[in-house]
């Protein structure tokens, strides 16, 4: 079971272009993680948001935590090649750090 | 700090046999994790220990996978009668609330 659905799953977009990827579940989730994931490395970890509602800015990068804790989404504005990678969400259920639940990413590719 | 490392960064080995992986976690962090990723696919979890303590197994950790932290510190996952469909990316990480990934080790089986 995908409890953590990613759309879209692929975008190829030109540099200076702006995007959005969802991370979307019908679990509440008592946190919600960003990871980005270079091809061959393990996921570098992005941002967490806890409350709901939150809005995280991370220079170009612009995370939302949905109202009711079961939605996320990633805003990234003016992509630049660097940005390419694959945009992994996960999820906390229990609360305190235990098993997080990953989506199945969102590959990013920014050609110059 | 030098971040979660993990050894070795690539193996390959045949049908049948054992391998085993090392992860050394950020030294102030008492929890350590396991987790599998497929081509394809996210993360999924396997198992993690609180201090030396294993507190969760996934059921993707048949009886031939066995994990330990002995002294709290480094950990180990062992993988016995290796299967073809072992091959994966096998991700250590650590944390105290935060999860925070080591390189992974890419195990082939042939």
């Amino acid at each position: 079971t995908q409890l953590l659905e990613q759309s879209p799953q692929f975008l190829s977009i030109q540099e200076g272009e702006n995007l959005t990827v969802y991370c979307n579940s019908s679990s509440v989730f008592s946190s919600l993680q960003w990871y980005r994931q270079e091809p061959g490395e393990g996921p570098v970890l992005l941002v967490t948001v806890v409350t709901g509602g939150e809005v995280k800015k991370l220079k170009r990068l612009t995370f939302q935590f949905g109202d009711a804790r079961k939605d996320s989404s990633l805003h990234i504005t003016a992509a630049q090649p660097g940005d390419t990678g694959l945009y992994l969400c996960a999820g906390d259920t229990q609360g305190g750090s235990e098993k997080l639940v990953f989506g199945k990413g969102m590959k990013l590719t920014v050609n110059p | 700090d030098t971040g979660v490392s993990q050894n070795p960064r690539h193996k390959i080995t045949k049908r049948g046999q054992n391998v085993t992986f090392r992860c050394d976690p950020i030294s102030e962090h008492n929890r350590l994790y396991w987790y599998r990723q497929t081509l394809g696919q996210g993360p999924e979890f396997l198992t993690y220990f609180q201090n030396e303590a294993q507190l969760e197994k996934s059921r993707l950790l048949s009886d031939r996978f066995s994990a330990e932290r002995p002294k709290g510190s480094f950990s180990t996952l062992e993988i016995q009668r290796t299967e073809q469909g072992d091959s994966a990316m096998y991700l250590c990480a650590s944390g105290n609330y935060e999860q925070y990934f080591g390189p992974g080790t890419r195990l082939t089986v042939t």
